[in-house]
């Protein structure tokens, strides 16, 4: 079976450009996050999508940023302009009904960095 | 706020020896408890939750983990480790309370084995 997939694994891009992440889910699960790991901050949820509607965007850090899950097999995290400090790891995840209770199957995540 | 405290940020342990990398959280009102691993350039894996029932939780690779809710704590254990099980872990902590949910991870702890 495919795990979660993401795209790109790495990308290098100057400040004030437009940068976007994408996700494919593993097939038939209905939940679907995105995270932030930087060596500062830790392991950060950002969104989170249940039947590809926004639940909590709560940690979603500034308006430069926005998500969007058009359909149940794919996800996109936009950085609009893009800053030096949005250098990070980023994870999509997903899993199945039960949000908490069924284990998150992690992609290998995209490493961005912002010059 | 809440927060989860990972007090080892590094542990080396020679191989063959029991090991034991702590958590701790900032309240236990309904809480849902998580380890997860992450191997080097990928996502994290699940090795174990609790969410309710028995304190003591077995999961994959021979680890197991502890719930004490008097001392907020959810400790991970292994009797004999491996040199393959040198990578990051990353205790997690959802909190439930009237209708409003929070995770947050915890820094990680990198566990080296030594032969």
């Amino acid at each position: 079976d495919a795990g979660v997939i993401q795209s790109p694994r790495h990308e290098v891009t100057e400040m004030g450009q437009e940068v976007t992440l994408r996700c494919k889910p593993i097939s038939g699960h209905d939940y679907l996050f995105w995270y932030r790991q930087t060596m500062m901050r830790g392991l950060e949820l950002l969104i989170y999508f249940n039947n590809n509607v926004p639940i909590d965007d709560s940690g979603m850090p500034e308006d430069r940023f926005s998500a969007k899950m058009p359909n149940a097999s794919f996800s996109t995290l936009k950085i609009q302009p893009s800053e030096p400090r949005d250098s990070a790891v980023y994870f999509c995840a997903s899993s199945g009904t039960g949000r908490w209770n069924q284990p998150q199957h992690f992609g290998d995540g995209t490493r961005l960095s912002i010059l | 706020a809440q927060s989860v405290t990972q007090l080892d940020s590094q542990v080396p342990v020679f191989e063959e020896a029991p090991v034991e990398l702590r958590c701790n959280y900032s309240s236990s009102v309904s809480v849902y408890l998580f380890w997860y691993v992450q191997y080097p350039n990928q996502g994290l894996q699940l090795l174990l939750k609790y969410l309710s029932g028995s304190t003591l939780v077995k999961g994959i690779n021979g680890f197991e983990a502890e719930f004490n809710k008097s001392q907020t704590s959810f400790h991970l254990r292994k009797p004999s480790v491996h040199i393959s099980d040198t990578a990051e872990y990353f205790c997690a902590v959802i909190w439930t309370q009237g209708g409003s949910e929070k995770l947050v991870f915890g820094k990680g702890t990198k566990l080296t084995v030594n032969p």
